[in-house]
């Protein structure tokens, strides 16, 4: 079946700094993926949507210049967190989506915790 | 719109008792319904889906079936397993870009 990874699973950072999560799917091409932020015992917000080699489409109310997000190529999408602080300590969940038959397969998250 | 409500939780069984967990939708058109689950500390795995009317979807012993005269896609488990204990999601998609998910059921199954 379609794998999609996230690196790192976890990682703790001080404010300020800046955090990247890679989003990768493994055997097979994603046009699409998504980045999904998730508050403990809430549902999935979603953030953005983002397509290869075109710029990330934002919800409203989600910062870009905050979650900056690049598509590069058809297996990696990143979400870079700049000058993280505390409030944006959370679960980041990616996922890619399979044309065919519209299924979204998801990523096992990335926990950030801002110091 | 398109939106999706669950079942308040947490639901709390016995081992091998039955489970229902209820989802309702609004949407426009013809959406695709979807149940993930999330275990402790992963992200969502597709547990079955329904592309239209009166498809029943299953997995794992689950079933929901797409009802489009009441706008439902309640899930069901004839006999719950201690490892079926985690947080279960009711999605919708129209377009298949734009998903939109209840706020998730979390379910304990004690032995």
């Amino acid at each position: 079946g379609a794998v999609v990874s996230q690196h790192p699973s976890r990682v703790i950072c001080k404010s300020g700094t800046s955090v990247k999560i890679e989003c990768r799917s493994l055997d097979f091409q994603a046009t699409t993926m998504f980045w999904y932020r998730q508050f403990p015992k809430q549902s999935l917000m979603l953030m953005a949507t983002s397509n290869e080699g075109s710029k990330a489409t934002y919800e409203q109310g989600v910062e870009k210049d905050k979650f900056l997000i690049n598509h590069a190529s058809l297996t990696l999408s990143t979400l870079t967190v700049t000058s993280a602080h505390p409030e944006d300590s959370s679960f980041y969940i990616c996922s890619a989506l399979i044309t065919l038959g519209y299924e979204q397969f998801f990523g096992p998250g990335t926990r950030l915790t801002v110091l | 719109g398109n939106s999706v409500t669950q079942m308040e939780g947490p639901v709390t069984l016995s081992e091998e008792a039955f489970l229902t967990i209820n989802c309702t939708y609004t949407a426009t058109g013809y959406p695709s319904l979807f149940w993930y689950v999330q275990y402790p500390g992963e992200g969502l795995q597709l547990l079955l889906k329904a592309t239209k009317a009166d498809d029943k979807g299953s997995n794992k012993g689950f079933e929901a079936t797409y009802r489009k005269e009441t706008t439902s896609f309640h899930l069901e488990k004839g006999s719950v397993q201690v490892s079926d204990s985690a947080v279960y999601f009711c999605a919708l998609s129209n377009t298949g870009n734009q998903f939109y998910f209840g706020t998730g059921t979390s379910l304990t199954v004690i032995p």
